[in-house]
C-alpha cells in the first residue's frame, strides 16, 4: 500500500514561531500537495509540487512556503505562525493526472497556534 | 461562487437506510469525479471514481455523474454504522493544472444503530 506519512499528529506552537510540517511518501509519486482543512471551509490547497524543487501556489499560499529537495519529501513551512493558522494540515501525493490516480492522503497534523 | 458545492450536513439516518450524497459544480471542463471518505481524526481515502457521465457500482456504493446537469451523487445502500464519516466529492479537468483536484466541503454522515 502507498503510504504518506506526516511527522506529527498534533503540534502546539506559539505565535511568531517558525513551524515545519514534514511529509514523506514511499511510492515514487511525482505530485505532492499540502491542504488545510477547516470546518465549513473544506479542503483548501496551500501549495503543490509536481517535481523535485518545483512548486506552485495553491489557493491560499500567504504565510506559507514549501520545500521539496527530494522526491519523497515535501515540507510545509509556516514562516511566522499566527493563530489563524490553527488548523488540520493534510499532505497528499499522486503519481499523475487521470481518473485512477486519486490522491493518497496522510493522517493529518492538527496544529494549534497559541 | 465555489466551483464545487456540497451540502455539509450533518446528515443522520438509521441503519439500513439508503443514503444519497450530492455535489454540484460549475466548471464544465471537469471530467473525472471522485468520492473520498474521511473517518474522524484520519486523512481522506479514495472511495470511488468515475469518468464522465454514467454510473459505477462497488458493493453497497454507487457513484452517479450527470454532466448535463453538473451534478454528481453517491448512494449508499443498506447503510452501516461503520459508514459514519465525512464524505468529500472531488473532481478534475484536463489540461493545465490537471494534477490538482477540486474538493467539495464534505458532508458529515452518521448512521444510527
Amino acid at each position: 500500500d502507498v503510504k504518506v506519512t506526516q511527522s506529527s499528529r498534533y503540534l502546539v506552537k506559539r505565535t511568531g514561531e517558525k513551524v515545519f510540517l514534514e511529509c514523506v511518501q514511499d511510492m515514487d509519486h511525482e505530485n505532492m500537495f499540502w491542504y488545510r482543512q477547516d470546518p465549513g471551509l473544506g479542503l483548501r490547497l496551500i501549495y503543490f509540487s509536481y517535481d523535485v524543487k518545483m512548486k506552485e501556489k495553491g489557493d491560499i499560499p500567504e504565510g506559507y512556503s514549501v520545500s521539496r529537495e527530494k522526491k519523497e519529501r515535501f515540507s510545509l513551512i509556516l514562516e511566522s505562525a499566527s493563530t489563524n493558522q490553527t488548523s488540520m494540515y493534510l499532505c497528499a501525493s499522486r503519481p499523475g493526472s487521470g481518473s485512477i490516480y486519486g490522491y493518497t492522503f496522510g493522517s493529518g497534523t492538527r496544529l494549534t497556534v497559541v | 461562487q465555489k466551483e464545487v458545492e456540497q451540502d455539509p450536513g450533518p446528515l443522520s439516518v438509521p441503519e439500513g437506510a439508503i443514503v444519497s450524497l450530492n455535489c454540484t459544480y460549475s466548471n464544465s471542463a471537469f471530467q473525472y469525479f471522485m468520492w473520498y471518505r474521511q473517518y474522524s481524526r484520519k486523512g481522506p481515502e479514495l472511495l470511488m471514481y468515475t469518468y464522465s457521465s454514467g454510473n459505477k457500482e462497488d458493493g453497497r456504493f454507487t457513484a452517479q455523474v450527470d454532466k448535463s446537469s453538473k451534478y454528481i451523487s453517491l448512494f449508499i445502500r443498506d447503510s452501516q454504522p461503520s459508514d459514519s464519516a465525512t464524505y468529500l466529492c472531488a473532481m478534475e479537468g484536463l489540461g493545465q493544472g490537471a494534477q490538482k483536484l477540486v474538493f467539495g466541503q464534505g458532508t458529515r454522515l452518521t448512521i444510527n444503530p
